[in-house]
């Protein structure tokens, strides 16, 4: 089946530690798009890629970084810079405007 | 600024009767409009879209979207709620040609 796969599911970060989030799609979508979601804040955009090597910020990309080397692959970085880590990501992809495939998200919780 | 909002964080309707999540949009263009649903500890699903065309969209799970351009509204509904719809539901817009912009977010609980 095609989709989007996140991993891991939970993930625990001690303070200072750096992070990195995976997702992978076999959809073969050129776009891919890491959001974050807090409680009555819907979802904020981080970063997005248009195609492989390419990527821009989104309304809240301080304190994370990414990479674009493969089309399947989009991972996120959460660096220590990023104070407010805790929440829950979301990464999804899309080709065209047909609307966004979503993978099943990673809880990030500080610890 | 472009904007997408759902002016009610939650919603409660009794199983069987009509339900309705609301949704307005401020968008520059002829707008992409879309709904999700979440369920816990979950991803978004995709629920319908209006591109354009028919101004009820039908979508999964017996949902329909109506699109109202003069109230600028995409509003959410079904006719017999089940138990099962209980869940958070998000309004989008598309921005440009990649980028969406999402409301905060609809709460809808069914009560049997």
């Amino acid at each position: 089946d095609g989709g989007i796969t996140q991993s891991p599911k939970y993930l625990f970060r001690k303070e200072g530690q750096n992070v990195t989030l995976s997702c992978e799609q076999n959809l073969n979508h050129d776009a891919m798009y890491w959001y974050r979601q807090d409680p009555g804040q819907g979802l904020r955009l981080i970063y997005y890629s248009q195609i492989v090597n390419d990527f821009q910020k989104g309304d809240i990309a301080e304190g994370y970084s990414v990479s674009r080397e493969k089309k399947e692959s989009f991972p996120l970085t959460v660096t220590s810079a990023q104070k407010n880590p805790t929440a829950f990501y979301l990464c999804a992809s899309q080709q065209g405007a047909g609307g966004y495939t979503f993978g099943s998200g990673t809880r990030l919780t500080v610890v | 600024a472009q904007s997408v909002a759902q002016p009610e964080d939650q919603v409660n309707v009794a199983e069987g009767n009509p339900l309705t999540v609301k949704c307005t949009y401020s968008v520059s263009g002829n707008p992409y409009l879309f709904w999700y649903v979440q369920y816990p500890n979950r991803g978004l699903q995709f629920l319908l879209k209006y591109i354009t065309g028919d101004n009820l969209v039908k979508g999964s799970y017996g949902f329909e979207a109506e699109f109202n351009k003069s109230q600028t509204s995409f509003h959410l509904k079904k006719p017999s709620a089940l138990v099962s719809d209980s869940a958070l539901y998000f309004c989008a817009a598309l921005e440009g040609t990649y980028k969406y912009i999402f409301g905060t977010g609809t709460r809808l609980k069914v009560l049997a």
